[in-house]
């Protein structure tokens, strides 16, 4: 069966310091990969997303970047952080093709200071 | 464009109550529709979904019905349990590799 793993689960960083947050996907070939923030008590906004190793679609202007050097791998990234980066972030996948529902990793609670 | 609106929370019922969060869409074509939970603490879990119009979604005792004349999603249960009180997202798919999520409704079920 398939399942995604997202790490750290909690993170607290001070302001102007870099981040790198890691996503996995295990079970499953040439997903499609999302990151999502979810600022308190809100919804969920999409920052990225990728089709395939190497390709990164931006939704968002931001502070944030991402990566896919691996076919299961995702990776968010920050040089600077920002006050406004404080959030909940979600990792998930679906299946190629569209259409598909999407499973979400368990998040990773980021706390800038 | 292409979006979702639920009804504002938050929404608090009594054990065994019955249960509707309204879902109501716009989009072109013929979007899937999904409802998903979260669980204070947690990511995201699919509860649910349809796929064409007048398909039921069904999953845990809910249930919705997929209606492209009012174009709603809604989200019904029978009889609530403490254990469902969490945060429900309606959510579509038109195309794109991409969801369009709602905003969000917190449910809380009191013993």
């Amino acid at each position: 069966s398939q399942t995604i793993h997202q790490w750290p689960a909690t993170l607290v960083q001070p302001v102007g310091s870099p981040l790198s947050l890691e996503c996995t996907v295990e079970g499953t070939s040439n997903p499609n990969l999302y990151w999502y923030r979810q600022a308190a008590g809100r919804g969920l906004q999409l920052l990225f997303y990728s089709v395939g190793i190497g390709q990164i679609s931006s939704e968002v202007p931001q502070n944030l970047s991402a990566s896919r050097p691996q076919d299961r791998q995702f990776i968010l990234s920050s040089k600077k952080l920002l006050l406004s980066d404080s959030g909940f972030y979600l990792c998930a996948w679906s299946g190629a093709g569209g259409n598909q529902p999407q499973h979400f990793g368990d998040g990773t609670r980021l706390s800038i200071l | 464009g292409n979006s979702v609106t639920q009804m504002e929370g938050p929404v608090t019922l009594s054990e065994e109550a019955f249960l509707t969060i309204n879902c109501t869409y716009t989009a072109t074509g013929y979007p899937s529709l999904f409802w998903y939970v979260q669980y204070p603490g947690e990511g995201l879990q699919l509860l649910l979904k349809a796929t064409k119009a007048d398909d039921k979604g069904s999953n845990k005792g809910f249930e919705a019905t997929y209606r492209k004349e009012t174009t709603s999603f809604h989200l019904e249960k029978g009889s609530v349990q403490v254990s469902d009180s969490a945060v429900y997202f309606c959510a579509l798919y038109w195309g794109a590799q991409k969801l369009v999520f709602g905003q969000g409704t917190r449910l809380t079920i009191n013993p």
